[in-house]
């Protein structure tokens, strides 16, 4: 069973700091991956997305991949409570479907 | 900036009846998909779709599910003989290129079976 891993949190930064989200993945032949936010009642919305190792950065996003390790993770600095959301791992394999993970709910506290 | 939609928002259905819940990609997006969240759960696949046809299916997709692209903008997903368990949040994706391109969600249709 190909698996997407996150830890539900909810995971609570105050104002300003840095929020760092985590995922693990269990199928080594996956190719891309994608963070989502999903406010409560609402769809996923793309953040992020990378497909190689390393780190990617889009404003306050920073997105870090590590193929040998399975793992993703990401970077949010100057986190607002506008960031307070579900955020979701998601992977693909070579059929393109997306795997997610549960989500890790984020809370930033004023 | 170019959006998925889905109608309608909020569906509710007797146990039994047939739904019919409507997309429609991004113009330019070859891929569409459909993906279920049940309430407090993961969202989880349901079919992807490229070229007129199903490219893959999960376990959740069984002979009462089916869809469609009816025309050159549409894709419907189906359900003949809804059931208590298919209440959830029902989610179109599309991408553009290739599979392992970024895909955009539409808003849901919330589907309420009573």
């Amino acid at each position: 069973q190909k698996e997407v891993e996150q830890n539900s949190g909810p995971l609570s930064v105050p104002e300003g700091a840095i929020a760092s989200l985590n995922c693990t993945y269990s199928d080594r032949v996956s190719q891309s991956f994608f963070w989502y936010r999903q406010y409560s009642g609402k769809s996923p919305e793309l953040i992020m997305s990378i497909y190689s190792n390393g780190d990617k950065e889009d404003g306050r996003f920073t997105a870090q991949l590590n193929k040998a390790s399975q793992y993703v993770s990401l970077l949010i600095r100057d986190s607002q409570p506008s960031d307070s959301a579900t955020y979701l791992c998601a992977v693909t394999s070579n059929t393109g479907k997306l795997i997610f993970g549960q989500g890790t709910t984020l809370q930033v506290k004023p | 900036e170019p959006e998925v939609t889905q109608t309608p928002s909020h569906q509710v259905t007797q146990m039994g009846q047939e739904v019919i819940l409507r997309c429609v990609p991004i113009s330019n997006h070859l891929y569409f998909y459909w993906y279920r969240q049940i309430l407090g759960q993961k969202v989880e696949f349901l079919v992807s779709f490229y070229n007129n046809e199903i490219s893959e299916k999960s376990e959740i997709f069984d002979d009462q599910f089916s869809v469609e692209r009816p025309d050159g903008s549409n894709f419907t997903l189906k359900i003949r003989s809804t059931k208590l368990e298919d209440s959830a949040m029902y989610f179109c994706a599309s991408s553009e290129l290739d599979s392992n391109t970024e895909a955009f969600f539409g808003q849901g249709t919330r589907l309420t079976v009573v």
